[in-house]
């Protein structure tokens, strides 16, 4: 059972534009998301961060959106760059215990 | 400074035969340890969690397993490797203060042919 769900496998943006990632949980105790980005061969890493009391977070160029009704959060990158290429995974707890991972949308960022 | 290491990073192994993948964090004491899998075209799967020595928690059955010799160690292991046991094994740590922020090694790049 996938209780975290990323259903964009890829996604391909203009350099410049917004880059929208989305993730789709169906636990409703889950009370802490994530977002990690990882490049091949390399260990995935922390981006951004929503506690289940906010429906935004923002941190430069990276935004998380969390709408609790619908189960759904999503990751807006604006202005898009080259470097933001990657495989982008969201993930959710609850309760402080361990992570649940999606399957991950590798983003390309076109030139 | 926190860091974690992994290794070896890159591992070709027959069929039928053994497993040891070794991870060490520094800079920490007591962290949370987890061994994840990420499969060709899968996600980020747990495979194995420890809160202590000795202690270690399955996620799902297969053919792995996993120690914690020491407080900073954590261990994959395997007596005879299958060829679904390829892909990419990655190590992480928490430092349990509350925070669900996970802190991942490079990766260590398994292939059974």
């Amino acid at each position: 059972d996938q209780q975290v769900k990323q259903n964009s496998p890829s996604l391909s943006v203009q350099e410049g534009r917004i880059s929208i990632l989305n993730c789709d949980y169906t636990n409703s105790m889950f009370d802490y998301f994530l977002w990690y980005k990882k490049y091949p061969a390399e260990g995935p890493t922390f981006l951004i961060s929503i506690s289940s009391i906010k429906d935004k977070n923002e941190d430069g160029r990276f935004t998380v959106f969390l709408n609790k009704s619908a189960k759904h959060l999503s990751l807006h990158i604006v202005p898009s760059q080259p470097g933001d290429s990657a495989v982008y995974f969201c993930a959710a707890s609850e309760f402080n215990e361990k992570l649940t991972f999606g399957t991950g949308t590798r983003l390309t960022i076109i030139p | 400074s926190q860091t974690i290491h992994q290794w070896p990073a890159t591992l070709v192994q027959p069929v039928g035969s053994p497993l040891s993948l070794e991870c060490t964090v520094e800079g920490t004491s007591n962290p949370n340890l987890y061994w994840y899998r990420q499969a060709a075209g899968r996600g980020l799967q747990l495979l194995f969690y420890s809160v202590g020595i000795g202690q270690i928690s399955s996620e799902v059955p297969q053919n792995l397993s996993a120690s914690r010799p020491q407080d900073r160690q954590f261990i994959l292991s395997s007596k005879k490797l299958l060829l679904s046991d390829s892909g990419f094994y990655l190590c992480a740590w928490i430092t349990g203060s509350g925070a669900n922020v996970l802190t991942f090694g490079a990766g260590s790049r398994l292939t059974v042919l």
